[in-house]
C-alpha cells in the first residue's frame, strides 16, 4: 500500500495564524491527493481534492498546493471552527490510502 | 442533495459476520461508486471496498478474503459484510459517495459522507 506520511502530526495554533501541512506519499501519485477536515464524532469532510481544487462551499482560507513529492494544505487565517483533525488521502493507487491525520489545536 | 445513513447492529459477536446498510436519499443511487470507510477510536481512516452502482466491486486487498458489497438499486441501498470478525473490526463505520465525473478532476474524493455508526465487536 501507499504510505501517506503527514507532517506535523500535531499543531497548536491562534485564531488568524497561518496554518500549513504537508503530505507526502511513498510513491508518485500524480494530482491525485486529496484533504479532508474531520471534527470529534462527526464523518470527515472534503477540502481540497485534485491536490488544487477548492470544494465547493469551503471557504477559500483553505488551499492545496503541490511541489514535486510533497503536497501542502494552507489555511490563510486560523479561524475557531478550523480547530479539527486534518487527513490526507492518495486514490492513485488502489487501495486509497489516508495519512495518519494532523490534529490542529488551540494554543 | 445526495444524503447518506448508516444502519445496522451496533454490536457483534466475534466469529461472526458484520452486515451494515447504507441509504441514499435526495438522489440516486445508479451511476455513481459506493464506497465503506472506518475508522476505530482515535486512529485514521482505513478504506475498505467501493461497489458501482452495476454491482462492480473493489476492495482492499487487506480485507478481501472477508469482504463483500452489494447494491439493491431499487432500495436505493448498498451493503456491507465482514465475516469472521475480531476485536480488531471495532470502529466507527461510514459510507461514503466516490466524486462523480472524471476521475482525472474529482481525483475519486468522497464527497458525501453518512454520519458514520459505532460497531463493537464483542461478546
Amino acid at each position: 500500500d501507499i504510505q501517506m506520511t503527514q507532517s506535523p502530526s500535531s499543531l497548536s495554533a491562534s485564531v488568524g495564524d497561518r496554518v500549513t501541512i504537508t503530505c507526502r506519499a511513498s510513491q508518485t501519485i500524480s494530482t491525485y491527493l486529496n484533504w479532508y477536515q474531520q471534527k470529534p464524532g462527526k464523518a470527515p469532510k472534503v477540502l481540497i481534492y485534485g491536490a488544487t481544487s477548492l470544494q465547493s462551499g469551503v471557504p477559500s482560507r483553505f488551499s492545496g498546493s503541490e511541489s514535486g513529492p510533497d503536497f501542502t494544505l494552507t489555511i490563510s487565517s486560523l479561524q475557531p471552527e478550523d480547530f479539527a483533525t486534518y487527513y490526507c488521502q492518495q486514490t492513485f493507487y488502489t487501495p486509497p490510502t489516508f495519512g495518519q491525520g494532523t490534529k490542529v489545536e488551540i494554543k | 442533495q445526495v444524503q447518506l445513513q448508516e444502519s445496522g447492529p451496533g454490536l457483534v459477536k466475534p466469529s461472526e459476520t458484520l452486515s451494515l446498510t447504507c441509504t441514499v436519499s435526495g438522489g440516486s443511487i445508479t451511476n455513481n461508486y459506493w464506497s465503506w470507510i472506518r475508522q476505530p477510536a482515535g486512529k485514521g481512516l482505513e478504506w475498505i471496498g467501493r461497489i458501482y452502482s452495476s454491482g462492480n466491486t473493489n476492495y482492499n486487498p487487506s480485507l478481501m478474503s472477508r469482504v463483500t458489497m452489494s447494491v439493491d438499486t431499487s432500495k436505493n441501498q448498498f451493503s456491507l459484510n465482514l465475516t469472521s470478525v475480531t476485536a480488531a473490526d471495532t470502529a466507527v463505520y461510514f459510507c461514503a459517495r466516490v466524486m462523480p465525473g472524471m476521475v482525472k478532476t474529482t481525483s475519486r474524493a468522497f464527497n458525501v459522507w453518512g454520519p458514520g455508526t459505532m460497531v463493537t465487536v464483542s461478546s
